[in-house]
C-alpha cells in the first residue's frame, strides 16, 4: 500500500538553529500538508500546499517557517531559527484530491526536540 | 472559527462492553473524519462520512453522522484490548481540523 515517507525519525537540535524536515508523498498525490503535534496534545494544522504554492497556513506558520516542493517527489518543512516550544511531532500528510473523501494519508512522523 | 470539540477525553473501559464517543463541531462541513492514532505512531484514516445520516462500520467500530446536530459518533460494540488507542474526530474546511481526542483505555 502506498505510503507518505518521512524522514528524520527524530531530530534533536540546539534552540536557534536551522531544521529541514522531509516528506515523501504518495506519488499521485496533489494536496500536500504538514501538521503538527506537540506530545499529549491536540493536532494542529500548519500548511497545505498545491500547484507549487501555499494554499493556507495556520497562525503557527510564522515566518519562521518555510515548506519547498524542490523536485518532483519531496516536501519540506523548515524552521529557520527554532524554538523551545518547536518541539513536537510532525505529520506530513497528502492527498489525491480536496472534494469527495479525499482522506488524508499520514506519514510516520518526525519528532523534534530542541535544547 | 471552527471547533471541533469530543467527549469523553479520556475513557477506560472493560472488554466486553459497550461505549460511544462524541463528536461536535461548531460550523457546518461536508467532510467528517474519523482517525486512530497509537502511542508514538502516526494517524490511521478509519472513516470518511460524507453526508448526513451517513453511517459506516468496521468490524467493532461505527461511526455515524447528524449533520444538522453537527455531531458525530464512534461507537465500540463489545470492545477489546486491540482497539486500545486514541481517537480523533476531525472536519474539514478547507484542511483537516481535528478535535483533541479521546485516549480510550480497554482493560483485559
Amino acid at each position: 500500500e502506498p505510503e507518505v515517507t518521512q524522514t528524520p525519525s527524530h531530530q534533536v537540535t540546539q534552540m536557534g538553529q536551522e531544521v529541514i524536515l522531509r516528506c515523501v508523498p504518495i506519488s499521485n498525490h496533489l494536496y500536500f500538508y504538514w501538521y503538527r503535534q506537540i506530545l499529549g496534545q491536540k493536532v494542529e494544522f500548519l500548511v497545505s500546499f498545491y500547484n507549487n504554492e501555499i494554499s493556507e497556513k495556520s497562525e503557527i506558520f510564522d515566518d519562521q517557517f518555510s515548506v519547498e516542493r524542490p523536485d518532483g517527489s519531496n516536501f519540506t518543512l523548515k524552521i529557520r531559527s527554532t524554538k523551545l516550544e518547536d518541539s513536537a511531532m510532525y505529520f506530513c500528510a497528502s492527498s489525491q484530491q480536496d472534494s469527495g473523501a479525499n482522506v488524508l494519508t499520514f506519514g510516520a512522523g518526525s519528532r523534534l526536540t530542541v535544547l | 472559527e471552527l471547533k471541533v470539540e469530543q467527549n469523553p477525553l479520556f475513557l477506560s473501559m472493560q472488554e466486553g462492553k459497550n461505549y460511544t464517543i462524541y463528536c461536535n463541531y461548531s460550523t457546518t462541513s461536508d467532510r467528517l473524519y474519523w482517525y486512530r492514532q497509537d502511542p508514538g505512531k502516526s494517524l490511521e484514516s478509519l472513516f470518511v462520512l460524507l453526508s448526513n445520516g451517513a453511517v459506516k462500520q468496521e468490524g467493532r467500530l461505527m461511526a455515524s453522522l447528524d449533520t444538522k446536530a453537527r455531531l458525530s459518533t464512534l461507537h465500540i460494540t463489545a470492545a477489546v484490548h486491540d482497539l486500545s488507542a486514541t481517537y480523533f474526530c476531525a472536519v474539514w474546511r478547507g484542511k483537516i481540523i481535528f478535535g483533541k481526542g479521546t485516549r480510550l483505555h480497554i482493560l483485559p
